[in-house]
């Protein structure tokens, strides 16, 4: 069936380097995409989004990549800090306008040591 | 209220109890969301509220799972004789009519002993 998923479960990252999470989609339909990052017992937060008539999009400090054409999505984090240590999520919308609905992956976990 | 709320955190049950969960969301978010969360996994869909719209049940994995929301805001999730394999995170989120983000709850954790 349709899906969300992710290369690497675990991503460990030095203290200042940059970090690049990557996600794969299946459903070619899918118009809008989100990074959600996770800490430990608290619910996903909200990071950046994109939709599928750009391929790239800067918020601060992150950068979210969109390819079509291989159905491929990543997040860039910059200057990476202990801070960004969590779990991030890529998600997908399936379903039209209001009706949205996301799909989510099963996760990346970022650590980020000194 | 400023985020989306639920309630309890922490919930442990005995296997065969009925458990209800509660969420409230954003003021004047019309879309509400359930997601399951298993340890270790992604977030697994279960029910979404739109407006006065039928909700899109497609998720719930059995018919022990309900869910409701009354007048347009709080939601309630039911889980009828709860099993061990019920024991997950269940987080709730709300959105904007016109608006795709949704903004996630801290979660109820669930634990069937």
């Amino acid at each position: 069936g349709e899906s969300v998923g992710l290369h690497l479960p675990t991503l460990s990252v030095q203290e200042g380097d940059n970090s690049i999470i990557n996600c794969a989609y299946s459903n070619s339909a899918s118009d809008y995409f989100i990074w959600y990052k996770q800490e430990s017992g608290k619910g996903p937060q909200f990071i950046i989004d994109i939709r599928s008539n750009m391929d790239k999009r800067q918020g601060q400090r992150v950068t979210v990549l969109l390819n079509k054409t291989v159905k491929h999505l990543s997040l860039q984090i910059a200057a990476t800090q202990p801070g960004d240590s969590a779990v991030y999520f890529c998600a997908e919308n399936i379903g039209t306008g209001t009706a949205s609905k996301l799909t989510f992956g099963t996760g990346t976990r970022l650590q980020v040591t000194l | 209220g400023a985020g989306v709320s639920q309630s309890p955190s922490n919930k442990v049950t005995e296997k065969g109890k009925d458990v209800e969960l509660r969420c409230d969301p954003i003021s004047g978010h019309t879309a509400l969301y359930w997601y399951r969360q298993s340890l270790g996994q992604g977030l697994e869909f279960l029910i979404y509220f739109q407006g006065n719209s039928a909700p899109d049940k497609s998720g719930l994995p059995s018919d022990r799972f309900s869910a409701e929301r009354t007048g347009g805001s709080v939601s309630t999730l039911t889980i009828q004789r709860t099993q061990q394999e019920d024991s997950a995170v269940y987080l709730c989120a709300s959105s904007p009519h016109s608006q795709y983000g949704y903004t996630f709850g801290s979660g109820t954790r669930l634990t069937v002993v």
